[in-house]
């Protein structure tokens, strides 16, 4: 089974500043996806990033990017200039593109956004 | 494009009794999805549907949880009895296709509380 670790529970950055959250992930799979989303206050899950495991050029989404390192198995998310707006949870998820296609969530990274 | 559409969206009960959840995906998405989200946890994949078979209900507790997607459309989590353990986040996904790059869109969530 895969397993998604996000190592640091609780983040903080100053607005404008930029921040890194790390995730490593445990697989046997040669194929897949990776995913890092953002889920607020409000409870609702919001992709913020995805990345192909078969493509070696890292993601970008605006402010966000990846470093994907697969024989590592590492997929950290940058936030470049940090807004009030980032504060919320972030959760790095694993999907096979074999089977199942369900997301494996790691434990998530409560990041907070200071002024 | 109106979002996944879930209620109600919190709910309290006692132990033993019984409670469901509803969840309306969006419009032409093949693929539903139930996890629960455990405070201080990622979510967790209960069941998968695709149209209105099920594709993976490994991590569904059987004994006292249900699901229905009757038509392929709108989606039903039953709990009964509930035990405390099940005070959770149940999060509502779907996507246009089960495929494994396919989005996955979110609904806000029914936050459980069982006392």
């Amino acid at each position: 089974a895969q397993t998604v670790t996000q190592s640091q529970p609780e983040m903080s950055v100053q607005e404008a500043e930029t921040v890194t959250l790390s995730c490593t992930y445990d697989t046997s799979e040669s194929d897949y996806y990776l995913f890092w989303y953002k889920q607020p206050p409000s409870r609702q899950m919001i992709l913020v990033i995805r990345q192909e495991a078969y493509k070696q050029q890292n993601a970008t989404e605006n402010r966000f990017s990846v470093n994907f390192q697969k024989a590592a198995k590492s997929f950290s998310l940058k936030i470049s200039d940090s807004q009030l707006g980032d504060a919320a949870m972030y959760f790095c998820a694993y999907r096979s593109a074999d089977s199942g296609y369900a997301l494996n969530f790691g434990k998530g990274t409560s990041l907070l956004v200071t002024p | 494009e109106a979002g996944v559409a879930q209620s109600p969206r919190y709910k309290i009960i006692e132990k033993r009794q019984s409670v469901a959840f509803w969840c309306n995906p969006i419009s032409g998405h093949a693929t539903l999805y139930w996890y629960q989200q455990i405070l201080g946890q990622g979510p967790k994949l209960l069941i998968q549907f695709q149209n209105n078979g099920v594709v993976d209900d490994s991590q569904l507790p059987k004994d006292r949880f249900s699901a229905e997607r009757l038509k392929g459309v709108d989606s039903t989590l039953k709990i009964q009895p509930a035990k405390l353990e099940d005070s959770a986040v149940y999060l509502c996904a779907s996507s246009f296709s089960g495929l494994a790059g396919g989005e996955q869109y979110f609904g806000p969530g029914t936050r459980l509380t069982v006392t």
